[in-house]
């Protein structure tokens, strides 16, 4: 089955940094990947979609590249700022019916 | 902008009680998803929900667990003898229909069964 590896459980950077995320997948490449924010005590929020033959994707201060041989996204949030603090999950697609597996995530924690 | 919503917000029940989570989806959303998410742990999928049937279950979602769209609005998660593992977020999900990549995820009903 599918397992998802997103390496780093927390990751502490200074504000006006750039934050860079890992997710690494194991089997079979997926037709997309996903990252969605989570904050404590609420439901994930999607932010960016990435599909199997694109290698980046943009919005705003966020990046996520998507490298099908080393089965791996990059997830970047430029500029970052204290209010960028969250955890940060990333989900591939399951099944055929769209449920989505995710990994544990990554806390990410932006200091002034 | 339109969002998911779900009732209640924290449940405490006893083991081997019935439980029901409650959720709204998105007006206009067709299929619907619960996950749940231990603390400190992963999401995870339950169980997907389509033209009033379950398009597709995990290994999680055994004989205790049941979903019903007892309406237009709403989409129920039932779990019929809680046990103490039972315990976590419980998140509902909607998209407009089949296939359609982006969930939108209501705010989780925190439950502890003790």
């Amino acid at each position: 089955s599918q397992k998802i590896e997103q390496n780093s459980e927390a990751l502490n950077i200074q504000e006006g940094k750039t934050a860079t995320l890992t997710c690494n997948y194991t089997n079979y490449s997926p037709a997309y990947l996903q990252w969605y924010r989570q904050d404590p005590g609420r439901g994930p929020v999607f932010l960016l979609l990435i599909r199997e033959n694109e290698k980046e994707k943009r919005k705003e201060r966020l990046k996520v590249t998507f490298d099908t041989t080393l089965k791996q996204s990059l997830f970047h949030i430029t500029a970052s700022q204290p209010a960028d603090s969250a955890t940060y999950l990333c989900a591939l697609n399951g099944g055929s019916q769209g449920n989505l597996i995710f990994g544990k995530g990554t806390k990410l924690s932006v200091k002034p | 902008e339109p969002e998911v919503t779900q009732t209640p917000s924290h449940q405490v029940t006893q083991m081997g009680q019935e439980v029901i989570l409650r959720c709204v989806p998105i007006s206009n959303h067709l299929y619907f998803y619960w996950y749940r998410q231990i603390l400190g742990q992963k999401v995870e999928f339950l169980v997907s929900f389509y033209n009033n049937e379950i398009s597709e279950k995990s290994e999680i979602f055994d004989d205790q667990f049941s979903v019903e769209r007892p309406d237009g609005s709403n989409f129920t998660l039932k779990i019929r003898s809680t046990k103490l593992e039972d315990s976590a977020m419980y998140f509902c999900a909607s998209t407009r229909e089949p296939g359609e990549e982006t969930q939108y995820f209501g705010p989780g009903t925190r439950l502890l069964v003790l």
